[in-house]
């Protein structure tokens, strides 16, 4: 098992450009998770998804974030347009069902300039 | 809303002690709560895992208690190692929003 993989590792971008973050959630799990984490806030959730449906989307920050999981293997978090607040390290992670724990991938840290 | 408070922010302790670290949550419906390592610069270690039926779970010298009527969990760590210092998180599963919501960690430092 490879665990959850995200994509790329770090990424550096100017303001105002488009930025995709990608995740493979564990196969067989059946609800992927975007995270955010910075150090005043700490870790925040996103949005979530469950059988590659949105299901919460309340923690999105603003319209220029959209995320979206196509099939049970892939989903993406994209920014447009990127600004420097959004500088953080954005984790994805999944789970099989409610009674099990959350498995982190390595996340992204992305730094806007 | 839930909301979940670690406590201290930072410890510093020699190497051999015993420690614990404490959680607080203050919804008590929660289905489980998790508790997760993070080394510095790295993702999130899955470490014990309690559903809110059981009082606690251990695994090798990390022993995880919960009290939902109390909206508490510790995490005790005997005998500490250099290895063990890192950031200490844990997470509480609310059965009312479905959503996984994350104290701020504990940064642990075990000196040799």
């Amino acid at each position: 098992d490879a665990g959850v993989i995200q994509s790329p590792r770090h990424e550096v971008t100017e303001m105002g450009q488009e930025v995709t973050l990608r995740c493979k959630p564990i196969s067989g799990h059946n609800s992927l998770f975007w995270y955010r984490q910075t150090m005043m806030r700490g870790l925040e959730l996103l949005i979530y998804f469950n059988n590659n449906v949105p299901i919460d989307d309340s923690g999105m920050p603003e319209d220029r974030f959209s995320a979206k999981m196509p099939n049970a293997s892939f989903s993406t978090l994209k920014i447009q347009p990127s600004e420097p607040r959004d500088s953080a390290v954005y984790f994805c992670a999944s789970r099989a069902d409610r009674e099990y724990g959350y498995t982190f991938g390595s996340g992204t840290r992305l730094t806007v300039v | 809303k839930q909301e979940v408070t670690q406590i201290p922010a930072a410890l510093s302790v020699p190497e051999g002690e015993n420690l614990v670290l404490n959680c607080s949550f203050t919804d008590s419906a929660i289905y489980n709560l998790q508790w997760f390592r993070q080394d510095p610069g790295k993702g999130l270690t899955s470490l014990l895992l309690i559903q809110s039926s059981q009082r606690e779970q251990t695994s090798g010298r990390l022993n995880a208690s919960l009290d939902k009527s109390s909206g508490r969990s510790t995490l005790y760590i005997a005998a500490s190692q250099p290895g063990d210092s890192a950031t200490y998180l844990c997470a509480a599963f609310s059965s009312n929003t479905g959503k996984l919501i994350f104290g701020q960690g504990t940064t642990l430092q075990v000196k040799p």
